[in-house]
């Protein structure tokens, strides 16, 4: 069954903005990992939390975890047109790794 | 030097037909898996192989065998068919089997069944 679940399914933002993507979850979970798809690719790993951790960075990215709430946030800051892709939470538990829908993200020039 | 390469990236065929993608990861991981992403982007795994052995079966139908000569070549065969099979379906690996690892993907192998 599917685990985590992004929120928005589509983002449009403008260049320079910073954008927010959630992730919510259903069950526990060991770890939670962001993916990045451009269009036409495969997916390319971002960053990975885990459940015993409530924030962590990288570059221009910033990922939290809730496990209270079953949540977690992807910041992107700063955004480039580069940007635009899909962001995929998936959710790590009993050697499974479920993806999300992803949401959209569109950098407006 | 392509770290998980899948061939063919495109693949038309008709219903009924038997067709197979074959995927090779040259990263020394132990796990690979193949996914399937429906037209609405949802990515769903399928089967997921260690050291050549099945670990994960995710109710396919049985018209798709994966085969796994060794941990670097994880194909998949699909027989008959049929429409609802037109996806992309993405091979990757990770280095270990477990959900803390990263997993690296292939570019895709585009299948539209007419």
């Amino acid at each position: 069954s599917q685990q985590g679940e992004e929120d928005p399914q589509a983002l449009s933002i403008q260049e320079g903005e910073n954008a927010t993507m959630n992730c919510s979850y259903k069950t526990s979970i060991n770890n939670l990992q962001w993916y990045r798809q451009n269009s036409g690719r495969g997916l390319v790993h971002l960053i990975l939390i885990r459940s015993n951790e409530r924030e962590k960075h990288s570059g221009r990215l910033r990922v939290t975890l809730d496990t209270s709430k079953k949540s977690s946030s992807l910041l992107i800051t700063a955004s480039r047109a580069a940007d635009t892709a899909s962001y995929f939470c998936a959710t790590g538990r009993d050697d499974k790794i479920i993806f999300g829908k992803g949401t959209r993200l569109h950098i407006l020039p | 030097d392509t770290a998980v390469s899948q061939t063919p990236k495109y693949l038309v065929t008709q219903m009924g037909n038997d067709k197979s993608i074959k995927c090779e990861q040259n990263l020394g991981h132990d796990t690979m898996y193949w996914y399937k992403q429906d037209s609405k982007k949802f990515l769903k795994i399928m089967f997921s192989y260690n050291n050549k052995e099945l670990i994960i079966n995710e109710t396919v139908p049985n018209r798709f065998s994966p085969k796994s000569p060794d941990k670097a070549h994880l194909n998949l065969h699909i027989n008959s068919l049929e429409l609802g099979d037109s996806a992309v379906y993405f091979c990757a690996s990770s280095r270990k089997q477990g959900t803390g690892n990263t997993i690296y993907f292939g570019e895709g192998s585009w299948l539209t069944v007419v």
